[in-house]
Parts: C-alpha cells; structure tokens; sequence
C-alpha cells in the first residue's frame, strides 16, 4: 500500500544549527512530493514541491529538499535553523488513484527549537 | 486574495449529536478536500469534491458526508457523533482543473471539535 513515513516524531536543535528532517514514501513509480509546515492553531503552508527536474528543490523560509530516487526519500534541510522554525512539518506525495490525484501525508515531524 | 475560511474554529458537542463544519475556498478554486487531523495519526484524508462531485473518499464511516456547492463552498457533516471523532478537521482548496497532481493544496486554519 502507498504509504508515507517521517520516522521521526520529536525533534530537537539549537538556534543556529543545522537541520534535516526525513521522509521516505512507498509507491511503484515517483509521486509528486511536497513538504507543508504547520505552526500551532493554524492550518499547512506549502515549503516546497518536486514534480520532476533538478532533484535539489528550494522552497521558502530558506527550505530545501532533496529527492533520492534510489532511496525513495524527499528530505527536507535547513543550514542554520530560527526559533521561529518550530513548528511541526508533514510530508507529502500525490498518487494517482481511480483517475485522479490523492494526497497521502506522513504522521509529521515536531521541531522544537532551543535558544 | 483571500485564503481558505473555515467556520466554526471551534466546536463542542456530546456523543451522539451531529455537526456540521463549512469551507469556503480560495476564489476560483473547484477543489476542496476534507481531512481529519489527531496527534500521533497525522492527516488522514476524508474526501475530495471538484464541481459538485465526490471525486475520491477516505477510509472513513458513512457517518461522514460532505457535499460541495455550485459555488464551490464545501460543508461537510458528522452525525451520531463519537469521542473518538475529537479532532482538527482540515479544509484544503486547489486550483486543479483536470486532476493534476502538480496543483498543491491551501489549507485553512481548521475546526477543532471537541466530543464529550
């Protein structure tokens, strides 16, 4: 079954240093690949997408991520992390299913960010 | 131009009442998806309409209905309502017209119910 994982639930680092967060999907062929961020008592803002092309994408907030075919993965990095970073962030593919695109997401991955 | 509205933000009720939450998506989008959201289960998707139509459904009970309006305003509705339906139920719009993956979704800020 297609599926999402962020196998990380919790994530902790300092202010200043870098970050990765992790994400792996199952699926036959490449979906389309998308990260949100989703800060406390509000809905998901986009960072960035992968739909095909140069596998390093940018996205906003000084965001990128990089697609790993061979290891089905689409991780997301940042080289010097803000406070305001903390939040919690989903991956996500779309599949297509019976014709049309579904959105699949990950559990999500929490960063708490320390002064 | 305005993002997605979700009304009420909040919500309580008692098992076994029915709710109704409503979505207003960003203008001249046809696309509304519904998802629920609960710690540890992330967003697990309910269902998606485009022009009026159901276009795809989520593993969910037939205790979940959602239609969507000629305006492309979306309600979706929970009857005989269960604890375990405690969540933040998210609306997310997209400009798609033909089904293309490539269109990402906007969300709203949600409706957290609370079931007592």
């Amino acid at each position: 079954a297609q599926s999402v994982t962020q196998p990380d639930i919790h994530i902790t680092v300092s202010e200043g240093a870098s970050l990765e967060l992790r994400c792996n999907y199952s699926y036959g062929a490449t979906p389309y690949l998308f990260w949100y961020v989703q800060s406390p008592g509000q809905g998901l803002q986009l960072l960035l997408k992968y739909f095909s092309g140069d596998t390093l994408v940018q996205g906003i907030k000084g965001f990128e991520a990089e697609f790993k075919r061979s290891q089905s993965s689409f991780n997301l990095r940042k080289p010097s992390v803000h406070w305001s970073d903390a939040a919690e962030y989903f991956c996500a593919v779309a599949i297509i299913t019976s014709g049309t695109y579904k959105y699949i997401f990950g559990t999500g991955t929490r960063l708490k960010v320390l002064a | 131009k305005a993002g997605v509205t979700q009304t009420p933000r909040y919500l309580i009720k008692t098992r076994g009442q029915q709710v109704t939450l409503s979505c207003s998506p960003i203008s001249g989008h046809r696309s509304v998806s519904w998802y629920q959201q609960t710690p540890g289960q992330g967003l697990q998707f309910l269902f998606e309409y485009f022009s009026e139509t159901q276009r795809n459904k989520g593993n969910f009970p037939g205790r979940f209905s959602g239609r969507q309006f000629s305006n492309s305003r979306s309600e979706m509705n929970v009857s005989t309502l269960e604890l375990g339906d405690s969540a933040l139920y998210l609306c997310a719009s997209s400009p798609l017209k033909d089904g293309s993956g490539q269109s990402p979704l906007h969300f709203g800020n949600g409706t957290r119910l609370t079931v007592t």
